[in-house]
Parts: structure tokens; C-alpha cells; sequence
């Protein structure tokens, strides 16, 4: 499957804090897509990208679809105690099988 | 808000038995998938429906894994014989086409022992 890098692994920040996290590939995507994964629990969809350079908010939440096709962010504003959990990006490729592939997964700790 | 229903929600099973999940996909979406997530890993696919037909099943281990969707509505994955590597959740995920964001399921939890 196509590899895609997210980072970081994981994150320990305090309440208010703002985080960042980003994910790259080295195959072009078409749709980047941002989930968030409490435990025991499936994949919930945050944001969605569609076009290149594409910059969509969702409250707090900020996602990027990166120029190169390649890589996108996502950013959390103010995080407060529930913002943790596990969050992937995922991407349908250009060509290829229209199936989604996703990221290794970015781990979020928010301290009170 | 629509959803995605899956059961069971926990399975444990002994190896070599068989064991049967069951999806019932967000009415209207056309497009089923069945994912694999092992703990501290982003899911994988095993399985896409369009309707009836399986568009991708490359990834699935088709001596012992197979999936339906008869109707082109709920869709059942099964696993004969279960082994010990085969623990992990199991996702269904559906979307009204391909392209788009898809509703995921809230898994069955899978333990072979």
C-alpha cells in the first residue's frame, strides 16, 4: 500500500495550547482527508480536502492540502481535554485503486 | 446522523473457529469497505463493495476471509478458521462514491485466543 508518514508520533501539550501535526507522501493525492480515533472506537472524519492549496476550518480545527499534492496539515487551536485521542490523515491517490490510505497515526495527550 | 451499524461490538474467539461480522451501511451509500486496524496502526483495507460487486479485494486473505454484500445493502465479513494474528478491529466504512470521506463504523473488536 502507499506509505504515508505522519508526524509526530505522538504529543503530550497542556490545555490551550495550539498542535500542529503534518503528514507526507511521496505519491500525489487527490483527497486528503483528517480523522480523529478515540479507543474502542471507529475513525471519526474531521475535515476534508479536496483541491490543491486548499485551506478549510472546522471550529478550532485548520487542515491544509498541500501544493505538491503531497502532504497536508492540521492544526488544533486552544486544545482542551477532549481533543484527546488518536488522529490520521488519509488520502485517495490519483491513480490506482480508489481504496483510502492512511497514516500511521499521531497520538494526543492534552494536560489539564 | 446517520451511521454506520456494525456487530458485534467484541468477539472472542477460539483459533481455528469461524467467526462472522455483520455491516449495515449508511442507506444510499453505494460504496462499502471493510478495514483492518491492529493496535497502534492505521486501518487497511481488506474489502470494497460498489453495490453488489467487490471492486478490491487484493488485500484480503482469501483462503481464510471471505465477504458479501448481497443485496448491495449489509454486508457480512468472515473469517474460516480463525488464527491468533487475525486479532485486531475490524471497520466498515461506507460513502455515498468513491473520492469522498467515508462513515466509519464503531468496529468489532476481535480476539482469537
Amino acid at each position: 500500500g502507499q506509505q504515508l508518514n505522519q508526524s509526530p508520533q505522538s504529543m503530550f501539550i497542556q490545555e490551550g495550547e495550539d498542535v500542529s501535526m503534518n503528514c507526507t507522501s511521496s505519491s500525489i493525492f487527490n483527497t486528503w482527508l483528517w480523522y480523529k480515533q478515540d479507543p474502542g472506537e471507529g475513525p471519526v472524519l474531521l475535515i476534508a480536502l479536496y483541491k490543491a492549496g486548499e485551506l478549510t476550518s472546522n471550529g478550532r480545527l485548520t487542515a491544509q492540502f498541500g501544493i505538491t499534492r503531497k502532504d497536508s496539515f492540521l492544526n488544533i487551536s486552544a486544545s482542551i481535554p477532549s481533543d484527546v485521542g488518536i488522529y490520521f490523515c488519509a488520502g485517495h491517490i490519483v491513480t490506482g485503486a480508489n481504496n483510502l490510505f492512511f497514516g500511521t497515526g499521531t497520538r494526543l495527550t492534552v494536560i489539564p | 446522523e446517520a451511521e454506520v451499524a456494525q456487530s458485534p461490538r467484541y468477539k472472542i474467539t477460539e483459533k481455528s473457529q469461524a467467526v462472522a461480522f455483520w455491516c449495515d451501511p449508511i442507506s444510499g451509500h453505494a460504496t462499502l469497505y471493510w478495514y483492518r486496524q491492529i493496535l497502534g496502526q492505521g486501518p487497511e483495507l481488506l474489502v470494497q463493495f460498489q453495490d453488489e460487486s467487490v471492486v478490491d479485494d487484493s488485500q484480503l486473505p482469501k483462503d481464510r476471509f471471505s465477504a458479501e454484500r448481497l443485496k448491495g445493502v449489509d454486508s457480512t465479513l468472515k473469517i474460516q478458521p480463525a488464527e491468533l494474528g487475525d486479532s485486531a478491529m475490524y471497520l466498515c466504512a461506507s460513502s455515498r462514491d468513491t473520492g469522498y470521506g467515508y462513515t466509519f463504523g464503531s468496529g468489532t473488536r476481535l480476539t482469537v485466543v
